[in-house]
């Protein structure tokens, strides 16, 4: 069964840093490209970061230059390293497993339970 | 505002059939595929449709997507008070290089 756990939320003041992580299991970690997507309060849902099998990064443009995605593969962990956090930044973070479909149809089949950042003074 | 244009609300009563529609452009869903997520508050998102129209193994058939041009739209046949959550679509945008995600539909069912 795959699982994702998301760790290491909390408050966090505005040009704080903040890192989180999702402990993966149930599945090959390291043949999949994994995601972070966000929910401000009251808001939708945000793509923030995907990080490939083989190392290859996207990012939104909202976090570029400010986020960083990583992964540990021997760990079967993804990283969400968060720098000049603002108060816009403040949002549940969910963990997101890739899986390709064929003819180039991906989407996120499994998701964690979410972690809550909050930015604010 | 979001990339892809979704309706706030949609409602219906049981055992109606609702839709709910998906707005983008020539670079996501005109030439990328959509999925759609049913997300309850304070839960995980889950993956209902892929692909446009497929749907994972455990989504019962009640749950249909399509999609022509740059629209896509959900159909959820015969509601439940279970099916109460919100509604996502989703594509990739070759433009953006990266996801995109409708602002999310709220279905209530009566």
């Amino acid at each position: 069964e795959v699982q994702l756990l998301e760790s290491g939320g909390g408050l966090v003041q505005p040009g704080g840093s903040l890192r989180i992580s999702c402990a993966a299991s149930g599945f090959t970690f390291s043949s999949y490209t994994m995601n972070w997507v966000r929910q401000s309060p009251g808001k939708g849902l945000e793509w923030v970061a995907s990080i490939s099998s083989g190392g290859h990064i996207y990012d939104a443009e909202s976090v570029r230059g400010r986020f960083s995605i990583s992964r540990d593969n021997d760990k079967s962990t993804l990283y969400l390293q968060m720098n000049s956090l603002r108060a816009e930044d403040t949002a549940v973070y969910y963990c997101a497993k890739d899986t390709e479909h064929g003819s180039g149809s991906y989407c996120f089949d499994h998701w964690g339970q979410g972690v809550l950042v909050t930015v604010s003074s | 505002q979001s990339v892809l244009i979704q309706p706030p609300s949609v409602s219906g009563t049981p055992g109606q059939r609702v839709t709910i529609s998906c707005s983008g452009s020539t670079s996501n869903v005109g030439i990328k595929t959509v999925n759609w997520y049913q997300h309850v508050p304070g839960t995980a998102p889950k993956l209902l449709v892929h692909s446009d129209n497929d749907r994972p193994s455990g989504v019962p058939d009640r749950f249909s997507g399509y999609k022509s041009g740059t629209s896509a739209s959900l159909a959820i046949s015969g509601l439940q008070s279970e099916d109460e959550a919100d509604y996502y679509c989703a594509s990739w945008d070759d433009s953006l290089s990266g996801w995109v995600f409708g602002g999310g539909t709220r279905l209530t069912v009566l």
